[in-house]
């Protein structure tokens, strides 16, 4: 257990849906990463919160928004999905100059 | 910018020594490397910085050339346990923690 949970491990959803990625960041650690893994490839770095606010966007889609809530744990939520949307889905946290912890990913499946 | 990896992809012998490569077109702060086992989450493996050493953990190290923006990952007497694919993370900004990943190596150790 790395200590950063991700839920749920395994969605799958039909296109047009609408879905949400929930992550609870290891204890004490402010920064919450949001990382899309499609087949065989790389991450993908989509968003990042530091103790509820944005700090920094990357490639993520206007249909996808993400937030960090007082707990600090943090939601990403995903709009009129379609098959393209499939992969896997890593949460991360991390103090700065330290790496980051990964959480075990959920696996979306769009159909 | 994506960081670029090389080789792509390694196949050794259980015992031999292998070298993966991490180049930026852009200064960086800090580089970070992650190896990721098939269908699992990435693990972090040790964290350069700017100015800093050159790390090691038993037998996997990595050093880090600020003039050139490249860092490599030397992985001495190779163990079955290494395989899986190697991704390292490039950080811009001192405290942005935000990290762009290579496209990966993946790293074969055969018996």
């Amino acid at each position: 257990d790395s200590g950063v949970t991700q839920t749920p491990k395994h969605l799958i959803t039909a296109t047009g849906q609408r879905v949400t990625l929930r992550c609870s960041p290891r204890s004490g650690d402010l920064s919450v990463y949001w990382y899309q893994q499609s087949l065989d490839q790389g991450l993908q770095f989509l968003i990042q919160y530091y103790n509820g606010e944005e700090r920094a966007k990357g490639n993520i889609l206007e249909r996808f928004s993400a937030q960090q809530f007082p707990d600090l744990h943090s939601e990403l939520n995903l709009s009129s999905l379609e098959l393209g949307d499939s992969a896997l889905y890593f949460c991360a946290s991390s103090v700065e100059a330290y790496g980051y912890t990964f959480g075990s990913g959920t696996r979306l499946t769009v159909v | 910018q994506q960081p670029v990896q090389s080789p792509q992809a390694v196949i050794l012998r259980e015992g031999e020594d292998a070298v993966i490569n991490c180049s930026s077109s852009k200064a960086l702060y800090s580089v970070h490397w992650y190896r990721q086992k098939h269908g699992e989450a990435p693990v972090f493996l040790m964290i350069l910085l700017k100015g800093g050493e050159q790390k090691g953990h038993e037998k996997i190290s990595a050093s880090f050339n600020e003039k050139k923006q490249q860092s490599s990952l030397y992985l001495t007497a190779s163990q079955l346990s290494y395989s899986g694919t190697y991704f390292c993370g490039t950080e811009i900004v001192q405290g942005a923690q935000k990290l762009v990943f290579g496209q990966g190596t993946r790293l074969t150790i055969n018996p």
